[in-house]
């Protein structure tokens, strides 16, 4: 039973458009979430992240969008570059888990000029 | 630059045979996680510790995985015997243990069982 949800395995947005990924969990108890990144051969690296008490945080291009009640958070980048191509996981930490993260199976953005 | 640092970053062993992969997590992180990705999968978490005790190991084959932290700088994950379907990438992450921190990856290691 997948807890943390990305249903769209790739996305392809054009150079200075918006790219929108889409994440949905199903456990309440999440409090936290967070979005990766992920080039070819390398680790995940942590992008953006957000509270259960906020609906919205920004951080430059990257906006991440949290709806509680329809358990369903989005990560907008605005303008797209080519450099943003990448796989996104989204992830989220279940309230006294102590750090544990649960991750979704990634989305792969690609970013044509 | 401080970074999680993994051993070996690619690995190519025979089926039954004993592998072996090593972590150092950042200094001063009192958690550590062990995750393997597939295309399948995604990525899943095998198991972690906070302060080199194993928190949960639900995530792990128990029958050949095994995984242990000597001392604060060492974190290893053993596969005992290894199998084709073991073929994946390992990753090691490290953090503060709290809600609101991130944890940092080290660049994995591939494993490849023929």
């Amino acid at each position: 039973d997948q807890q943390v949800k990305q249903n769209s395995p790739s996305l392809s947005v054009q150079e200075g458009r918006i790219s929108i990924l889409n994440c949905d969990y199903t456990n309440s108890m999440f409090d936290y979430f967070l979005w990766y990144k992920k080039y070819p051969a390398e680790g995940p690296t942590f992008l953006i992240s957000i509270s259960s008490i906020k609906d919205k945080n920004e951080d430059g291009r990257f906006t991440v969008f949290l709806n509680k009640s329809a358990k369903h958070l989005s990560l907008h980048i605005v303008p797209s570059q080519p450099g943003d191509s990448a796989v996104y996981f989204c992830a989220a930490n279940r309230r006294g888990s102590q750090g544990n993260l649960i991750f979704g199976k990634g989305t792969k953005l690609s970013v044509k000029p | 630059d401080a970074r999680v640092t993994q051993t070996p970053r690619h690995k190519v062993t025979e089926m039954g045979q004993e592998v072996t992969m090593r972590c150092q997590p950042i200094l001063g992180h009192n958690t550590v996680f062990w995750y393997r990705q597939t295309m399948m999968q995604g990525l899943e978490l095998l198991a972690y510790f906070r302060n080199r005790a194993p928190l949960d190991d639900s995530g792990m084959p128990k029958d050949r995985f095994s995984a242990e932290m000597p001392d604060a700088t060492l974190a290893t994950l053993k596969i005992q015997p290894s199998e084709p379907r073991d073929s994946a990438v390992y990753f090691c992450a490290s953090g503060l243990g709290t809600a609101g921190n991130t944890i940092y990856f080290g660049e994995g290691s591939w494993l490849t069982v023929v």
